[in-house]
């Protein structure tokens, strides 16, 4: 069947960096774009960004320009999120997301990152 | 960027009633929204697209509908199930952006 398997809970310390994963499987990873959603504890969905799966060519939401960067694993059919210099505010789950047309039909798990001195 | 302000925050329903949850957009998205549920520590589960079309194994209770700038999801006949959290998500233009949610919980 078709999903998406994100990595594990990260715990990090102010300034570190985290790299997430999100293997898809059940389907061609190329022929569909991956998007990431941000969703900080008791807060709404927050959209990213997303990244072409065939050209690896990625558009960031404003807010996310700089410390963020999706990055792809083609042959192992794995997105990549990583946020360098993590801050206190970064904590949050973090979910990828597959685009078909305009709506995303399939959700990876979420990937809690906890950021704390 | 078009900003999507989604009405009320927070509705207390019984099992049994029927609800509407708004969506209004900040300028015309010509039905490219999307409706989506999420469950306490659960990710979110397509509803709707493109405004009216419900997604594989929703529940004909669900109903998406509107135009232009205004949007609404409806809930028939709440089932216990149908207790979560709501949003609303455009995708007319990047950024796509949500609505705030909307948070449904037993009366």
């Amino acid at each position: 069947q078709i999903q998406l398997v994100q990595s594990g809970p990260e715990l990090k310390k102010p300034g570190e960096t985290v790299k997430i994963s999100c293997k898809a499987s059940g389907y061609t990873f190329t022929n569909y774009g991956m998007n990431w959603v941000k969703q900080a504890p008791g807060k709404g969905l927050k959209w990213m960004g997303w990244i072409n799966t065939n050209t690896g060519e990625p558009t960031y939401a404003e807010e996310f320009k700089g410390r963020f960067a999706f990055s792809l694993e083609t042959s192992a059919s794995t997105a990549y999120l990583q946020i360098n210099n993590l801050k206190n505010e970064d904590t949050a789950t973090y979910f990828c997301a597959r685009r078909v047309g305009q709506y995303f039909d399939v959700w990876g798990a979420g990937t809690t990152v906890t950021v704390s001195s | 960027d078009i900003q999507m302000t989604q009405s009320p925050a927070s509705l207390s329903v019984s099992v049994g009633e029927t609800v509407t949850i708004t969506c209004r957009a900040s300028e015309n998205i010509y039905s490219n929204l999307a409706w989506y549920q999420q469950k306490q520590g659960k990710s979110p589960q397509l509803l709707v697209y493109a405004a009216t079309n419900l997604a594989d194994g929703v529940p004909s209770r669900f109903s998406g509908s509107g135009s232009g700038t205004q949007y609404s999801l409806k809930i028939n006949s709440l089932q216990s199930e149908d207790f979560g959290s709501y949003y609303c998500q455009h995708f007319w233009g990047t950024p796509w952006t949500f609505g705030g949610g909307t948070k449904l919980e037993i009366k």
